[in-house]
């Protein structure tokens, strides 16, 4: 089946720092990616969708200047934190799909904000 | 009133037993209808994908849909300890903005 990793599985940075986390597809052209928060006990959130050469769509309530997307490839989108604070503390998830067919979820990045 | 409802458990069942999930939703312009599978510290998984209503079987899982009522179940046959995780409904409609439910975390005991 179709594969997603991310890097790196899970981050320690200070307040104030910026995180960069990438998603790439390894056996597939992700024409679309999507990038979910999720905190404990709580459900995927859908922060943005973006397309790969488009610049990103974001859903309400998630601020684009503090999390910035880039899908430069057809195989890799990185998501920034930048000025991280100890509420971005969460579970950061991708997932890919080519054209309109399954998304496929990466295992996902820890990210701890001290 | 959330669009899709998930009672987060946990839920737990003797190895063996039948485990039914369910989830209700509120919007009827939703569609397609996935269960997802989510170890601990893990990225989900797609486990069942249905259209519509009906019925799907895939080994030892069954998903249900009854777009009538706006509910969808899984249903896992002969449960064993890897069975353990948290279950995550999902579905999407025309716009194919997935819509997760909370997750209902299973434990399977030996």
């Amino acid at each position: 089946g179709a594969v997603v990793s991310q890097h790196p599985s899970w981050v320690i940075c200070k307040s104030g720092t910026s995180v960069k986390i990438e998603c790439r597809s390894l056996d597939f052209q992700a024409t679309t990616m999507f990038w979910y928060r999720q905190f404990p006990k709580q459900s995927l959130m859908l922060m943005a969708t973006s397309n790969e050469g488009s610049k990103a769509t974001y859903e309400q309530g998630v601020e684009k200047d503090k999390f910035l997307i880039n899908h430069a490839s057809l195989t890799l989108s990185t998501l920034t934190v930048t000025s991280a604070h100890p509420e971005d503390s969460s579970f950061y998830i991708c997932s890919a799909r080519e054209g309109q067919k399954t998304q496929y979820f990466g295992p996902g990045t820890r990210l701890l904000v001290l | 009133q959330k669009e899709v409802e998930q009672d987060p458990g946990p839920l737990s069942v003797p190895e063996g037993a039948i485990v039914s999930l369910n989830c209700t939703y509120s919007n009827s312009a939703f569609q397609y209808f996935m269960w997802y599978r989510q170890y601990s510290r893990k990225g989900p998984e797609l486990l069942m994908y249905t259209y519509s209503s009906g019925n799907k079987e895939d080994g030892r899982f069954t998903a249900q849909v009854d777009k009538s009522s706006k509910y969808i179940s899984l249903f896992i046959r002969d449960s064993q300890p890897s069975d353990s995780a948290t279950y995550l409904c999902a579905m999407t409609g025309r716009d194919d903005k997935i819509i997760f439910g909370k997750g209902t975390r299973l434990h399977i005991l030996p």
